[in-house]
């Protein structure tokens, strides 16, 4: 068990609904990125934050965005949800950007009917 | 972009045998890291090889790296049941610290009583 939490374990939304994933990071990890994973595929970098501050981005639609607080925890906000969002949300935290492994949580699994 | 891919997409073998599961890549790096998931949950970091680093090991896991042909090998010596799981490599892009963290679609790895 990696010390990174995420909230909630599982979520049913409704396309066109949004939501809003939590993730805190390991103590001491001022980097997190978040991942989309869906069924039997490798996760799928969405964006990363470091200091507070959006550090890169995958090829993920303005929908999707987020946010680190000062405490280095962080949240996911999508907007406008699709059925193809169904997917497991992964958060990693890490010590910083360069040569760091990433610790992942438990993951978040949205279903959108 | 550049993408781990990795070979085979799945493998069975008998508890105590060896395994072999490979990474190839398109781009320059700066490291590649190796990660295991067990059905559906968080992923778990194995292993972590910088591009001037060509093998590591880390108990019963050995990982070499081979820039010149963009590859990368995860041998499993003496397998378990336990180490049934799906492994990924993910590579970071060598001119953009963290900002490009790509996972490959993974080998399923079923070890048989």
């Amino acid at each position: 068990e990696t010390g990174v939490t995420q909230s909630p374990t599982h979520l049913i939304k409704t396309r066109g609904q949004q939501v809003t994933l939590r993730c805190s990071s390991q103590s001491g990890h001022n980097t997190v990125s978040w991942y989309q994973q869906a069924l039997g595929q490798g996760p799928q970098f969405i964006f990363q934050y470091y200091r507070e501050e959006e550090n890169g981005r995958g090829n993920f639609p303005p929908r999707f965005s987020g946010l680190q607080f000062p405490n280095y925890s962080s949240e996911l906000n999508v907007n406008a949800l699709e059925l193809d969002d169904s997917a497991l949300y992964l958060c990693a935290s890490s010590m910083g950007l360069a040569d760091y492994e990433q610790y992942f949580g438990p993951g978040t699994r949205l279903t959108v009917t | 972009s550049q993408q781990g891919e990795e070979d085979p997409q799945a493998l069975s073998i008998q508890e105590g045998e060896n395994a072999t599961m490979n990474c190839s890549y398109k781009t320059s790096i700066n490291n590649l890291q190796w990660y295991r998931q067990n059905s559906g949950r968080g992923l778990v970091h194995l292993i972590l090889i910088r591009s001037n680093e060509r093998e590591k090991h880390s108990g019963r896991l050995r990982v070499t790296l081979d820039t010149s042909k963009k590859s990368s090998s995860l041998l499993i010596t003496a397998s378990r049941a336990a180490d049934t799981a799906s492994y990924f490599c993910a590579t970071d892009d060598n001119n953009n610290y963290g900002q490009n963290f790509v996972f490959g679609p993974g080998t399923r790895l079923s070890v048989l009583p």
